[in-house]
């Protein structure tokens, strides 16, 4: 069956600039997570969504990070004026619940470049 | 400190060698634990949980040490293949990563 994808799968911007960043999981997935990757690092939790609220997005670096869910499936990941410390790999993930015993299954990531 | 600590590598090892990665964890309270596998430029993969009596999965055995707040992954009989990151991880709904341990594994 498909999995997680997201959308692009590369997108070069310029300082300064709006981005949007998608994510289509499993069908049937209700939970639904946002990781960014940066270069010889292991993926940092942003924020994950159970159904379309979002129930927990502690690890949002601040307030140019937003995300929505609102039909509970595709998710949007937007962030506001970039900054070339932006610059990673923004992998999203989804599983079929929360909690011990369910697995996260990840997108092949949105490569994001800042110049 | 950081929450996951992993000796980042690389490891290079020749094939049908025995290998084995070190994680400690400084959150007491952690109750899940993983191993994930992440090949050059791909997606993150579930390899095993780790559970506290030990696990094994073919070539692949985990173990979880409470006490010492330390997980471990055994790798028998590399293989080519085999050549990736480890990342050992924590958590139940946001997943906590570690930087990764890179394996090579030579013919």
């Amino acid at each position: 069956g498909a999995g997680v994808s997201q959308t692009p799968s590369n997108k070069v911007t310029e300082k300064g600039k709006y981005v949007e960043l998608r994510c289509d999981p499993i069908s049937g997935h209700t939970a639904l997570y946002w990781y960014r990757q940066s270069l010889g690092q292991g993926p940092e939790f942003l924020i994950y969504f159970q159904g379309t609220g979002a129930a927990d997005d502690s690890g949002l670096p601040n307030d140019r990070f937003f995300a929505v869910r609102p039909e509970g499936s595709v998710s949007t990941l937007k962030i506001q004026r970039t900054e070339r410390g932006d610059s990673a790999v923004y992998l999203c993930a989804s599983s079929l619940g929360v909690g011990e015993g369910y697995e996260q299954y990840f997108g092949p990531g949105t490569r994001l470049t800042v110049t | 400190r950081k929450e996951v600590e992993q000796d980042p590598g690389p490891f290079n090892v020749p094939e049908g060698a025995t290998v084995a990665f070190n994680c400690t964890y400084s959150n007491s309270a952690s109750q899940s634990f993983f191993w994930y596998r992440q090949d050059c430029r791909k997606e993150p993969k579930l390899l095993m949980s780790v559970y506290s009596s030990g696990n094994e999965d073919g070539r692949f055995t985990a173990q979880l040490n409470r006490a010492s707040q330390y997980i471990s992954l055994l790798i028998r009989d590399s293989k080519l293949s085999d050549s990736a990151t480890y990342l050992c991880v924590h958590g139940w709904d946001k997943l906590i990563f570690g930087t990764g341990t890179r394996l090579q594994v030579f013919p």
